[in-house]
């Protein structure tokens, strides 16, 4: 069974980056043909893609986010990783990392959500 | 962008009753759709993919139906831990990958 867990700061300066893990169990991130995604949620609203990396090292990207957002892999410590720079209060949100499904880019696996708050 | 819009916002529903969600895209996004419910305080879980495949683990009262720009998602008799809120997604070719608003789904 596939876990991921998210891990990084709680909080963030405005206009500096916000950096967080997924560390993944229960299989190898490198193995099978998956895309592994990050995902955001502020809090009382929905849900928003940021982007994701394929198993490749391919990337795709939300355009509304695309010039802030860099998302990497590294397959030795089994994590990919998210950096979002120029952060404001409006990047406070919960962050899940997900990893798709065997039949399409759905969720099939999601990581139980790391808060973070963007403030002075 | 595909704008996914969920309907309605909230759902009053008595325990044993059906419950009936709707998903609409702005574009036809054929059969790939998700749904998920979303407990307080948790990650979003997989329900439903390819519009009406029910994920590893979904109990059958839980059906989706649709394809193309409409979609639902029935809850056929709803139990007390199915109160959530309710999530759609596409997945479509096109990126990115869209959610609708939500369906808070609530005791009456």
């Amino acid at each position: 069974q596939v876990q991921l867990q998210e891990s990084g700061p709680g909080l963030v300066k405005p206009s500096q980056t916000l950096s967080l893990t997924c560390t993944v169990s229960g299989g190898s991130i490198s193995s099978g043909s998956y895309y592994w995604s990050w995902i955001r949620q502020p809090a009382g609203k929905g849900l928003e893609w940021i982007g994701r990396i394929y198993t490749s090292g391919s990337t795709n990207y939300n355009p509304s986010l695309k010039s802030r957002v860099t998302i990497s892999v590294d397959t030795s410590k089994n994590q990919f990783s998210l950096k979002l720079s120029s952060v404001t209060a409006a990047d406070t949100a919960v962050y899940y990392c997900a990893r798709d499904g065997n039949y399409g880019d759905y969720g099939d696996y999601w990581g139980q959500g790391t808060l973070v708050t963007v403030s002075s | 962008e595909i704008v996914m819009t969920q309907s309605p916002a909230t759902l009053s529903v008595s325990p044993g009753e059906r419950a009936t969600l709707s998903c609409r895209a702005s574009q036809s996004v054929s059969s790939n759709l998700a749904w998920y419910q979303q407990k307080p305080g948790q990650a979003p879980r997989l329900l439903i993919y390819g519009a009406s495949t029910r994920a590893t683990g979904i109990p059958a009262r839980f059906s989706g139906s649709g394809s193309g720009t409409e979609f639902t998602l029935t809850i056929s008799s709803l139990q007390s831990e199915d109160f959530a809120v309710y999530y759609c997604q596409q997945y479509n070719n096109w990126l990115p990958l869209t959610f609708g608003g939500g369906t808070k789904v609530e005791i009456k």
